[in-house]
């Protein structure tokens, strides 16, 4: 079946400009993740959605980050006047989880969307 | 402290050959679970074997196995018989916590070389 898909998958935009992120988690899965790789770097988490709503959005750097999950399947992370630090790829992923304390839910990643900020 | 560690900025391995890869964690939780992800240039994360505390056994997954050492607080990747295609980076992550929706906590990842 179909992955994780992102769009876009490069985005260029200009210091102080929203830009918004979509991402469309693998069909049926309930849990869904926005991390965000610097260049060098592993990914660091930023938020968790368990359906609708935000379970952990302790990741997020500061207000400008916003996550939305409406209808329990597509997420879009917005940031609101962009930096130049906000640069990097940002990552989602999703998993088949309903918190049954399973062990080993692995969490599936999207290709990524590349934001540059200039 | 570091969550995840890994040592090895890069690596290099002839085809054929088997590599290890290491990995540290930390955590105080009686629970948690240990991942090993690679990315390829293309820039997808690709699960490749997750281990969690709990497991008497090492996991494998055909040529990828862990090797873990829960004293030593170690769970490194293991591949054997190297192919070109694996020349990518390599992250080791940590989920803590009871529950499979925790965030994943990643290190800073390896780059393994697969040469001719």
């Amino acid at each position: 079946g179909a992955g994780v898909s992102q769009t876009p998958s490069n985005k260029v935009t200009e210091k102080g400009k929203y830009v918004e992120l979509r991402c469309d988690p693998i069909s049926g899965h309930t849990a869904l993740y926005w991390y965000r790789q610097s260049l060098g770097q592993g990914p660091e988490f930023l938020i968790y959605f368990q359906g609708t709503g935000a379970a952990d959005d302790s990741g997020l750097p500061n207000d400008r980050f916003f996550a939305v999950r409406p209808e329990g399947s597509v997420s879009t992370l917005k940031i609101q006047r962009t930096e130049r630090g906000d640069s990097a790829v940002y990552l989602c992923a999703s998993s088949l989880s309903d918190r049954s304390g399973r062990a080993g839910e692995t969490q599936y990643f999207g290709p990524g969307t590349r934001l540059l900020v200039l | 402290a570091q969550k995840i560690t890994q040592t090895q900025p890069g690596m290099f391995v002839q085809e054929k050959e088997a590599v290890t890869l290491d990995c540290t964690y930390d955590t105080s939780d009686p629970s948690y679970g240990l991942f090993w992800y690679k990315q390829p240039s293309s820039g997808e994360m690709i699960f490749l074997i997750y281990q969690g505390s709990y497991d008497q056994q090492n996991a494998t997954e055909g040529r990828y196995s862990l090797n873990f050492q829960k004293a030593r607080k170690s769970a490194n990747l293991v591949i054997s018989a190297s192919q070109l295609g694996d020349s990518a980076m390599y992250f080791c992550a940590m989920r803590e916590g009871e529950y499979d929706t925790d965030k994943l906590i990643f290190g800073t990842g390896t780059r393994l070389q697969v040469f001719p």
